[in-house]
């Protein structure tokens, strides 16, 4: 089975703190996503990768910055934390060319 | 652009009863269309997904089918259970660049 995993499930940062949120994925899968996901608004896709080094804007891209170093890894870095972040915010990986992903169990982010 | 447009929730069923939520999707070209199911406190689970038209996606019970003269893809379930709420996602996956678009959840709730 394909496992997605999240550094953390709850966090609670303070206003302009820098913010570091990881996923692993172990199926070697080459593109990995992060969402967040607010009442009412559904999923929406904050970066996207395609591979190590690559990455590309999503929809709401602003106020957020990814890196990808290692196939495995995607990271997320919220670079001064504001209260309209506070989300859910889910990882996601899948195979290239195929549409399917695999989410992780999400992190519950609350900045303060 | 492509979209996809899911029914409002909440749903709240008894028991046994009969399930439809309503999906449907705007598209270019030939779009693979999925479901996920969140279950509460946890990340995004495939539920099921159809490739090409008049297909039939089913999985645990629940059941879609790719109905291009409509654009919709409705999930069904004959007979739901308590074990069944959740909220659920109609997804649409298309173009180059494999992401997904993400109707906004519904809601459903069983109660017993």
């Amino acid at each position: 089975d394909v496992k997605v995993t999240q550094s953390s499930r709850y966090l609670v940062k303070r206003t302009g703190e820098k913010v570091f949120l990881e996923c692993v994925q172990d199926m070697d899968h080459e593109n990995m996503f992060w969402y967040r996901q607010d009442p009412g608004l559904g999923l929406r896709l904050i970066y996207f990768s395609y591979d190590v080094k690559m990455k590309e804007k999503g929809d709401i891209p602003e106020g957020y910055s990814v890196s990808r170093e290692k196939k495995e890894r995607f990271s997320l870095i919220l670079e001064s934390a504001s209260t309209n972040q506070t989300s859910m915010y889910l990882c996601a990986s899948a195979v290239f060319g195929l549409y399917e992903q695999y989410f992780g169990p999400g992190t519950r982010l609350t900045v303060t | 652009g492509d979209s996809v447009t899911q029914m409002e929730g909440p749903v709240t069923l008894s028991e046994e009863a009969f399930l439809t939520i309503n999906c449907t999707y705007t598209a270019t070209g030939y779009p693979s269309l999925f479901w996920y199911v969140q279950y509460p406190g946890e990340g995004l689970q495939l539920l099921l997904k159809a490739t090409k038209a008049d297909d039939k996606g089913s999985n645990k019970g629940f059941e879609a089918t790719y109905r291009k003269e409509t654009t919709s893809f409705h999930l069904e379930k004959g007979s739901v259970q308590v074990s069944d709420s959740a909220v659920y996602f109609c997804a649409l996956g298309g173009g180059a660049t494999n992401k997904l678009i993400f109707g906004t959840g519904t809601l459903l709730a069983v109660q017993p």
